[in-house]
């Protein structure tokens, strides 16, 4: 298995809504990573999780909220958010390089429209 | 100076012919150098890595790197329609950290 799956693909939220997006990998890898793309711009990192731990928060508002449960699984808790968030929300994982980065493989994203 | 810098675009190339992508990067302490292929409303796939100066070859693409010169470029040989994709140069940072630059929208004339 070397995918990386989101769900859902898509999603249209209002303002007050919650909700959460999902991404689950099944290599191995202890590195998970949620990026945000505006259309025509390029990923943005939001958040880092190394062996379940939140390692790096790229100062990304409140409303949204990271959760890794397991090794396997990364979530996105969303809350109040704003027309502005509308983007396509990427989870990649990678292996845990010694020094080196090594490369992600990425989900097929969740289109997220907030109205 | 942006961390990732590459040249929008777009890059016109006739089919069968060589498409070269270039891309400089601004911090010296950056190891890993990552060329990622994205179509228009997909996510980006993870064509090419290098760590090393000189160059790396798989199939019809070449990355090279010049750190010296904080430099990397990937070479597509035999061009062909399904290449045409925004190309996404990405350095790691300090710490986990992968930056992307803006992309080089290529489009391969049949």
């Amino acid at each position: 298995d070397t995918e990386v799956t989101q769900t859902p693909k898509h999603l249209v939220m209002g303002m007050t809504n919650k909700k959460s997006l999902k991404c689950e990998q099944h290599m191995g890898h202890r590195a998970m990573y949620w990026y945000k793309q505006k259309a025509k711009k390029p990923p943005e990192l939001m958040f880092v999780y190394s062996y379940e731990k939140l390692s790096i928060n790229e100062s990304v508002p409140s409303r949204f909220s990271p959760e890794c449960p397991n090794s396997s699984l990364l979530n996105l808790h969303l809350h109040a958010l704003q027309p502005e968030d509308s983007a396509l929300y990427l989870c990649a994982s990678s292996q845990e390089g010694t020094g080196v980065v090594l490369g992600y493989t990425f989900g097929s994203g969740t289109r997220l429209t907030v109205v | 100076q942006k961390e990732v810098e590459q040249n929008s675009g777009p890059l016109s190339v006739p089919e069968g012919a060589i498409a070269s992508l270039n891309c400089t990067y601004s911090d010296r302490g950056s190891q890993s150098f990552f060329w990622y292929r994205q179509y228009s409303g997909k996510s980006p796939e993870l064509i090419m890595s290098i760590y090393s100066n000189g160059d790396k070859e798989d199939g019809r693409f070449t990355a090279q790197l010049n750190k010296a010169s904080q430099y990397v470029s990937l070479l597509i040989r035999d061009s062909q329609p399904s290449d045409s994709a925004t190309y996404l140069c990405a350095v790691n940072r300090a710490g986990d950290k992968i930056i992307f630059g803006k992309g080089t929208r290529l489009h391969i004339l049949p």
